[in-house]
């Protein structure tokens, strides 16, 4: 596959479950991201993983918990989470550095019931 | 802190005509990057175009161009020749030219393609 991936593309869970959502790039890229998709509203930066290395958390709470094992893949573990969580998650990569562009997966459609 | 704009939620179209979405920004920078991405229904974010705003050219890409007004603090873009596929949410978007990476984000404009 080329490009970036997320896996599941939709996802259903209850307030007590325990999910992660993972992305994959093919890219090539160092930089990773997630970012939360809520209707009508812009678009959140989550968390930022340079080198693998998190240099972003924009006051998540602490039921999102993200994890990068290498610069390909990047995992976001949910737990105890509420209603109001239920978006779509985006992640995207690039290269380390301002001027680069982000490439975005297709997201995972969460409902949290 | 820097803000992106987009004042048209809803914008459509005759297919084969030319339509063009508005977007302005407020930053105290210079060094900076703006973007156009497009959501269609199936929710991926494609890139549509981008600009460096060091570069005085306005961006082209096939039938999507940019009107990049740095004084005006102004980056529309124009769709020519609408085609079907066209129909999505697009989204501007700007970046810091510093050590922050974080894309800002406008709330989007919904375009529709009329047959």
């Amino acid at each position: 596959e080329t490009g970036v991936t997320q896996t599941p593309r939709h996802l259903v869970m209850g307030m007590t479950n325990k999910k992660s959502l993972k992305c994959e790039q093919h890219l090539g890229h160092n930089a990773m991201y997630w970012y939360k998709q809520s209707a009508k509203k812009p678009l959140e930066l989550m968390f930022v993983y340079n080198f693998k290395e998190q240099t972003e958390n924009n006051s998540v709470p602490s039921r999102f918990s993200p994890e990068c094992p290498n610069s390909s893949h990047l995992f976001l573990h949910l737990h105890t989470l509420q209603p109001e969580d239920s978006a779509l998650y985006l992640c995207a990569s690039s290269q380390v550095g301002a001027a680069s562009t982000q490439y975005f997966g297709p997201g995972t459609r969460l409902l949290v019931l | 802190a820097q803000t992106v704009t987009q004042s048209q939620p809803e914008m459509s179209v005759q297919e084969a005509e030319t339509v063009t979405l508005s977007c302005t920004y407020d930053t105290s920078e210079s060094d900076y990057y703006l973007f156009w991405y497009k959501q269609p229904p199936s929710r991926q974010m494609i890139l549509v175009i981008r600009q460096e705003a060091y570069k005085q050219q306005n961006a082209t890409e096939n039938r999507f161009s940019v009107n990049f007004q740095k004084a005006a603090k102004s980056f529309s873009l124009k769709i020519s020749d609408s085609q079907l596929g066209d129909a999505a949410m697009y989204f501007c978007a700007y970046r810091s030219g510093d050590s922050n990476y974080q894309l800002i984000w406008g709330a989007g404009t919904k375009l529709i393609i009329k047959p």
